[in-house]
């Protein structure tokens, strides 16, 4: 069976600190991949998406890159964290064989102060 | 922009009666619509997903689509306490899951 793995579960970062988030699936081959946030009380927003190894699409500007440096891994990153970053930051999974929704990962809880 | 939209709520309900969750779409070419169920906390899970004009019944969860109208819904049948959470609504839109913000459940016991 299918499972993905996201960590921390938690972060507290200092304003202007790097951040690197990472989530991996197991179980598939060539899956999609998609970062999203959700601010307090908010919906979700799609920040990446990846179809395919080395394959990024961002829905919105930000100082915040992802990366897909194989198959199975997504790694959501910044140089310098803004207090607007704050979040919780979720990764999915999907299938490209069949439209069954997304899968997502436990979450990250994101603190920057 | 293709928007989803949902009443924020809160929906409360008593135990054991029918909750109905709504969400209208602004893309008349969205193909499939899903529901999530998100605790307090938590990531959101799939509870149900439909493709086609109609009823989907799955347990105690009826998925409803009116394509025309471009409305989804959600009813829960014998709400349970355990039900009380966030209810996503979502489209697909070219690989893209396009998510509505939630309406909040409360089922009073």
């Amino acid at each position: 069976s299918q499972t993905i793995h996201q960590w921390p579960a938690t972060l507290v970062q200092p304003v202007g600190s790097p951040l690197s988030l990472e989530c991996t699936v197991e179980g598939t081959s060539n899956p999609n991949l998609y970062w999203y946030r959700q601010a307090a009380g908010r919906g979700l927003q799609l920040l990446f998406y990846s179809v395919g190894i080395g394959q990024i699409s961002s829905e919105v500007p930000q100082n915040l890159s992802a990366s897909r440096p194989q198959d199975r891994q997504f790694i959501l990153s910044s140089k310098k964290l803004l207090l607007s970053d704050s979040g919780f930051y979720l990764c999915a999974w999907s299938s490209r064989d069949d439209d069954y929704g997304y899968t997502f990962g436990s979450g990250t809880r994101l603190t920057v102060v | 922009q293709k928007e989803v939209e949902q009443n924020s709520g809160p929906l409360s309900v008593p135990e054991g009666a029918i909750a109905s969750l709504n969400c209208t779409y602004s893309d008349r070419g969205s193909q499939s619509f899903f529901w999530y169920r998100q605790y307090s906390g938590k990531s959101p899970e799939l509870i149900m997903f439909i493709y086609s004009n109609g009823d989907k019944e799955d347990g105690r969860f009826t998925a409803q689509l009116n394509k025309a109208s471009q409305y989804v819904s959600l009813l829960i049948r014998d709400s349970q306490p355990s039900d009380s959470a966030t209810y996503l609504c979502a489209l697909d839109s070219s690989y893209k899951l396009i998510f509505g913000s939630g309406t909040r459940l409360l089922v009073r016991p």
